[in-house]
């Protein structure tokens, strides 16, 4: 168990619909970031935030944002869902040193079906 | 930019025989490694870590990594594997810099392995 945790642990909707998934980062960790995990694409990082700030943005759809709470919890909204939208959504967190010596824990994920 | 290959996409090995599993970078500075293993239906659970110092770094479950400068290479070792570690493995590389500190992740390595 890394501490992180993700709500909810599957989700199936339709397409065009919207959905939203919660990550609570280990207790003293600051940053958080989103990856998915689908089959065509592998991993792929999509999105930091650092105490309530975004910080770092990578293969992000312009369909997808996320933002993290006073309380350091992160949501990752995903609308106008598309097929190819099906995949594993991972959270992780780190407390994010200086210098880059930063180590992130991964959450079990949220496997979002798309029908 | 960052990149990361790991040239085997399936591994099969005898339960009790070595297991070397690899992964090549690239990176513009000092890169930080990292294996991560998922086995079904889980997360990824971080395996162990280079950022300085020792090129063989010790991780869990009995695994060891080494790096190499001068093949841009961070091998995973294990000298006897056990039944339970069939699953898949990421290499990563990460580090720091002003936009963040995101990981990117090879495209994964699938152990399989045999009584």
């Amino acid at each position: 168990d890394s501490g992180v945790t993700q709500t909810p642990k599957h989700l199936i909707t339709a397409t065009g619909q919207r959905v939203t998934l919660r990550c609570s980062p280990r207790s003293g960790d600051l940053s958080v970031y989103w990856y998915q995990q689908s089959l065509d694409q592998g991993l792929q990082f999509l999105i930091q935030y650092y105490n309530g700030e975004e910080r770092a943005k990578g293969n992000i759809l312009e369909r997808f944002s996320a933002q993290q709470f006073p309380d350091l919890h992160s949501e990752l909204n995903l609308s106008s869902l598309e097929l190819g939208d099906s995949a594993l959504y991972f959270c992780a967190s780190s407390v994010l040193q200086r210098g880059g010596t930063d180590t992130q824990y991964f959450g079990p994920g949220t496997r979002l079906t798309v029908l | 930019a960052q990149s990361v290959t790991q040239p085997d996409i399936h591994i099969t090995v005898s339960e009790g025989a070595s297991l070397e599993l690899r992964c090549n970078y690239s990176y513009g500075a000092t890169p930080y490694l990292f294996w991560y293993v998922q086995s079904p239906g889980q997360g990824l659970q971080l395996l162990l870590k280079y950022f300085s110092g020792d090129t063989l770094v010790q991780g869990i479950k009995g695994f060891e990594a080494e790096f190499k400068r001068s093949q841009s290479s961070f091998n995973l070792r294990k000298p006897s594997v056990h039944w339970s570690d069939a699953a898949e493995y990421f290499c990563a590389v990460g580090g720091y810099n002003n936009a963040g500190n995101m990981l990117t992740f090879g495209g994964g390595t699938r152990l399989m392995v045999k009584p």
